[in-house]
């Protein structure tokens, strides 16, 4: 079956970066897209962007651009997600999904279990 | 930016009630690319509807997806105890991708 697995809670400073991971299984990894989408405290849900993890191609949210990164190992089903600069706005669960399709128009029906990031002093 | 604007914010029913919750764009949503989630407490969010119609793998025929354009509709027909959650509606014809702000359905 189809299973996203990420990477541990973390920690950090403002200023600092946080690099979560998605491990992907149960599918063909490059066949389809992986979406990063957040969700603040008690709030609702945000899309950061995509990756392929075919040709490792991205779109990133207006919002996140020059902060946020992302990346593919196809060795080993894993994509990250590099976000840089934070504050304790960026504090949030981060979800990786997969979309439904080999196409970016997708919607999503694989998500990871979520990542709680937290950025404090 | 696709704002979607969902109402209303939170749906008091009981179960075996229907519940009728309305997502709105506020322009086109390109090939009716719009999806519909339900996420529960502490987990993450389910894929209910697709293609603003299409059932998700294993989702009942209770829940129903329907409209076109800007206005679209996810219709659960007779509520069971599960299906009391937060539920989302999504854009993904143009980037970026968003989402509406979630409609709670609670116990009456």
């Amino acid at each position: 079956q189809v299973q996203l697995v990420q990477s541990g809670a973390e920690v950090k400073k403002p200023g600092a970066s946080v690099k979560v991971s998605c491990k992907a299984s149960g599918y063909t990894f490059i066949g389809y897209y992986i979406h990063w989408v957040r969700q603040a405290p008690g709030q609702g849900l945000e899309w950061m962007g995509w990756i392929n993890p075919n040709i490792g191609a991205t779109d990133y949210a207006q919002k996140f651009q020059g902060r946020v990164t992302m990346t593919r190992d196809t060795s080993i089903s894993t994509t990250y997600m590099e976000l840089t600069r934070m504050t304790s706005d960026d504090t949030a669960v981060y979800y990786c999904a997969r979309g439904t399709s080999g196409s970016y128009h997708a919607a999503f029906d694989s998500w990871g279990q979520g990542t709680l990031v937290s950025v404090s002093s | 930016e696709i704002v979607l604007t969902q109402s209303p914010g939170t749906l008091s029913l009981s179960p075996g009630e229907r519940a009728t919750l309305s997502c709105r764009a506020n322009q086109s949503v390109s090939s009716n690319y719009l999806a519909w989630y339900q996420q529960k407490p502490g987990q993450a969010p389910r894929l209910l509807i697709y293609g603003a119609s299409s059932r998700a793998t294993g989702i009942p025929d209770r829940f129903s997806g329907s409209g076109s354009g800007t206005d679209f509709t996810l219709t659960i027909s007779r509520l069971e105890p599960e299906d009391f959650a937060v539920y989302y509606c999504q854009q993904y014809g143009s980037s970026p991708w968003t989402f509406g702000q979630g409609t709670k359905v609670e116990i009456k």
